[in-house]
């Protein structure tokens, strides 16, 4: 079935290391992969967004690398603090079904002082 | 700007009783969206409005959940009556609606505990 997955559930690093987050997906036919960011008790917040037709897109301090060929979409936090430790999930959407975004399940990120 | 406000932060309610959540989206947003989201998991869209038509409610359980939004801001969940399995975190998301656009403005969501 159409699916966003993660690789890994957990990841932790030291505060000033870089940090990449990995998600699989299975649909093709999606247009746009999103981050999100969940902190504890709160809903999730929005990091930044690549569109299908790109290959990489930076933002402050967070870069989105999409390989369409193996279909991995990855997050990179570059000087990892300890206010990104958080849950961390991508997201799908796609033009047919604008507005319903189909999350993955999340990599735990925790950053260690 | 305040954000999306939710409320009850907590609902801690019997089975096959009825509960209610509440969402103010964020001023100006068109776009509402009522998400559930289990432990450990990402959120599952149940229901989206388009100012006040429910223009996708596909993945709304229909036999025990109602949803209004009657005058196109504030929108109302309902569940009656509920179950042991909708103990779930309940985010409303609101956004301009604006098309390709994949930034939702979340809230904190209501935490439902069924016992």
């Amino acid at each position: 079935g159409e699916s966003v997955g993660l690789h890994l559930p957990t990841l932790s690093v030291q505060e000033g290391d870089n940090s990449i987050i990995n998600c699989a997906y299975s649909n093709s036919a999606s247009d746009y992969f999103i981050w999100y960011k969940q902190e504890s008790g709160k809903g999730p917040q929005f990091i930044i967004d690549i569109r299908s037709n790109m290959d990489k897109r930076q933002g402050q301090r967070v870069t989105v690398l999409l390989n369409k060929t193996v279909k991995h979409l990855s997050l990179q936090i570059a000087a990892t603090q300890p206010g990104d430790s958080a849950v961390y999930f991508c997201a799908e959407n796609r033009w047919t079904s604008y507005g319903k975004l189909t999350f993955g399940q999340g990599t735990i990120l925790t950053v260690h002082p | 700007e305040a954000g999306v406000v939710q409320s009850p932060r907590y609902k801690i309610i019997e089975k096959k009783q009825p509960v209610a959540f509440w969402c103010n989206p964020i001023s100006g947003h068109n776009t509402l969206y009522w998400y559930r989201q289990n432990l450990g998991q990402g959120p599952e869209l149940l229901i989206r409005y388009e100012n006040e038509e429910a223009v996708d409610d596909s993945q709304l359980p229909k036999d025990r959940f109602s949803a209004e939004r009657l005058k196109g801001v504030d929108s109302t969940l309902k569940i009656q009556p509920a179950e042991l399995g909708d103990s779930a975190v309940y985010l409303c998301a609101s956004s301009l609606g604006d098309r390709g656009k994949n930034e939702q403005f979340f809230g904190p969501g209501t935490r439902l505990t069924v016992l």
